[in-house]
């Protein structure tokens, strides 16, 4: 159990363009999803902490404008990355808290590697 | 400040035992988790521990002290597939994860 699906598992886009990432809990309700970037040989780092049905709470020096997350359902959370720069370019994951958990672990999904030419 | 300490790396032989060390100095603590991450993948989680003491799961066991903030993971019987790196992570007060930069486990046969 506790399955946590991203699509899609790589993009590439041009300069400029946005792009979305979903992120779905398969098997379990997810009142909080989370929204990670990860640069190569780095630790995961905490973009935004988003709830079903609120404002998505990002994290310092997150620009909420450029990184558009809409958390619609207790499964589904959307991560948009607009007007995309090179510099934006790495491994995006999401992970997701079951309702029922007992400890608050997290689930990952596999993971979104972006990169942006 | 909020902060995870754990090795870059470690290397050790394909039998053999390994632990990774993890000290922690957090606002609060709800528990600590150890994830492991594959080269291009995404964590999987291993273990929680929030009291003190050792869990066992199989060939890898976690050990909690609240008092020294520290937590080491044990991994027996080490296989080739176990190379990877492995997050240590505390949950802070606001049930926030801090995240450790990870330790690359290299194993050699």
């Amino acid at each position: 159990g506790a399955v946590v699906s991203q699509h899609p598992s790589w993009v590439i886009c041009k300069s400029g363009t946005s792009v979305k990432i979903e992120c779905r809990s398969l098997d379990f309700q997810a009142t909080t999803m989370f929204w990670y970037r990860q640069f190569p040989k780095q630790s995961l780092m905490l973009m935004a902490t988003s709830n079903e049905g609120s404002k998505a709470t990002y994290e310092q020096g997150v620009e909420k404008d450029k990184f558009l997350i809409n958390h619609a359902s207790l499964t589904l959370s959307t991560l948009t990355v607009t007007s995309a720069h090179p510099e934006d370019s790495s491994f995006y994951i999401c992970s997701a808290s079951p309702v029922t958990s007992s400890y608050n672990e997290q689930f990952f999904g596999p993971g979104t590697r972006l990169t942006v030419l | 400040g909020q902060n995870i300490d754990q090795p870059t790396e470690m290397t050790a032989t394909e039998g053999a035992i390994v632990q990774i060390n993890c000290t922690y100095q957090t606002s609060g603590f709800n528990g600590l988790f150890w994830y492991q991450q594959h080269a291009g993948e995404a964590p999987t989680f291993l273990s929680y521990n929030v009291l003190d003491g050792l869990e066992e799961k199989g060939r890898f066991s976690s050990f909690l002290s609240r008092s020294k903030g520290y937590s080491y993971l044990l991994l027996k019987e080490l296989q080739m597939k176990d190379s990877a790196s492995y997050l240590c992570a505390v949950m802070d007060s606001n049930y926030q994860l801090i995240w450790g930069a990870g330790t690359k486990l290299i194993i050699k046969p």
